[in-house]
């Protein structure tokens, strides 16, 4: 079985600071790990994914996350937040091997503050 | 990356009547689209996976009767909330899966059940 929690339902932070979403997996062997970000009224967009390759992922907008499989997290940060970071994040897992379902976090908004 | 689109991306029904929503992958092929639902301010919940050319699986809770699946063909599924009612009312995504098992999400339908 496979589960992902995300501790914060809803963060805060000012224009210009860092930002830290956490991500905890549980997962019987080494999965696939996703972040996608959702505006308002829209789709999810891939923000990045890890796949046993470098745990340090780099992704767009000025994303990334590490892997750390001691600490079974995956928490994705960015130096310096910009106003149009503000929405829905979705930390997601996916087991190894062969096709498998994805499983959703409960997600974790994110406000930016001018 | 691959895109996926859906049609319509709102609507408006009236109880008891039937609402098709379409998704298509516009540059791929995809054997397997997957349908999500989403309340406000929640995550997405897997409702069916749906294979082209054979019977969609549903989640346990969902009602196959009541949500119609096709995959008609590689780059088509379509869901038809049969029997709408005020509780349908929800924003409906799909998922497109390429050949290389990457997962691609369509923007969205915000269905009303009036």
């Amino acid at each position: 079985a496979q589960s992902v929690t995300q501790l914060d339902s809803h963060v805060s932070v000012s224009e210009g600071t860092p930002v830290l979403l956490r991500c905890n997996y549980s997962s019987s062997y080494s999965p696939s790990l996703f972040w996608y970000v959702q505006h308002p009224n829209k789709g999810l967009q891939l923000l990045l994914k890890y796949t046993s390759a470098a745990t340090l992922v780099k992704g767009i907008n000025g994303f990334e996350a590490e892997f750390k499989k001691s600490e079974t997290s995956f928490h994705l940060t960015k130096p310096s937040a910009h106003m149009s970071d503000a929405a829905e994040y979705f930390c997601v897992v996916r087991p190894p091997g062969g096709y498998q379902k994805v499983t959703f976090g409960t997600g974790t908004k994110l406000q930016v503050i001018p | 990356g691959a895109v996926v689109s859906q049609h319509p991306s709102w609507v408006i029904c009236k109880s008891g009547t039937s609402v098709k929503i379409e998704c298509r992958s516009l540059d791929f092929q995809a054997t397997t689209m997957f349908w999500y639902r989403q309340f406000p301010k929640q995550s997405l919940m897997l409702m069916a996976t749906s294979n082209e050319g054979s019977k969609a699986t549903y989640e346990q809770g969902v009602e196959k009767d009541k949500f119609l699946i096709n995959h008609a063909s590689l780059t088509l599924s379509t869901l038809t909330v049969t029997s709408a009612h005020p509780e349908d009312s929800s924003f409906y995504i799909c998922s497109a899966r390429t050949e290389y098992n990457e997962q691609f999400f369509g923007p969205g339908t915000r269905l009303t059940v009036l």
